[in-house]
């Protein structure tokens, strides 16, 4: 089975900018997307097509998908932005899923 | 407004049956691939299955070893999961989510119902 794996949480200090990694093999070759998960809400996608953000979503959220990582940035972070965040990526029919990153705004 | 709506989340016990439904609006639902994602209590996102807009295809995750059937009624713009062989394990949150553009079974999840809880427990 495709594993996506990314690190259980990212410090950041508010106006900072937070980098969330999610690798797998060759991860690169597929499209990935992101979630923003706030406690006790359902998933938001963020970045969809390792790069695009559907409308509404703010410019400060951007991603990357090359080689093994895709990265999603959030620059000028915001105590709003403390939630959980997923990657996602097809692998044969199957979605696949990273574990998940808390980012932390302290 | 897009909206996903669950139902059919209930305390089950071990080896039981559940039937799960997503009711939509908002959109063309027989134009989207539509999925259910889990997530069992205080863990991540576990993608459970989907069926294509035309459903025809349906996958799932190799997990459930054929225990969960999803189907869809177009004219009543309503997905369904059937749960058997239920087990504690299948504990979760469950959500409904629709593909982002018409007509691709691969896609983003665009939208998200607010899910509902099944709890297997005796």
């Amino acid at each position: 089975s495709y594993d996506l794996t990314q690190p259980p949480s990212v410090s950041v200090s508010p106006g900072q900018t937070a980098s969330i990694t999610c690798s797998g093999d060759k991860l690169g070759d597929k499209f990935a997307s992101w979630y923003q998960q706030r406690p006790g809400q359902s998933p938001l996608l963020l970045i969809y097509q390792d790069t695009n953000r559907p409308s509404g979503i703010p410019e400060r959220f951007s991603g990357s998908n090359s080689g093994d990582t895709a990265t999603l940035t959030i620059s000028g972070t915001q105590t709003l932005d403390e939630a959980d965040y997923y990657c996602q990526a097809w692998d044969s029919s199957t979605v696949v899923f990273g574990g998940g990153t808390k980012l932390i705004v302290l | 407004e897009v909206r996903l709506v669950e139902s059919g989340g209930v305390v089950v016990q071990p080896g039981g049956s559940l039937r799960l439904s997503c009711a939509a609006s908002g959109f063309t639902f027989e134009n989207f691939a539509m999925y259910w994602v889990r997530q069992a209590p205080g863990k991540g996102l576990e993608w459970v299955s989907l069926i294509g807009w035309d459903a025809r295809t349906t996958y799932y995750a190799s997990s459930l070893r054929g225990r969960f059937t999803l189907s869809r009624d177009n004219s009543k713009d309503s997905l369904y999961l059937q749960m058997d062989s239920l087990r504690p394990e299948d504990t979760a949150l469950y959500f409904c989510a629709k593909a982002q553009r018409e007509g691709f079974n691969l896609d983003a999840l665009d939208v998200w119902g607010r899910g509902t809880m099944v709890t297997v427990s005796s």
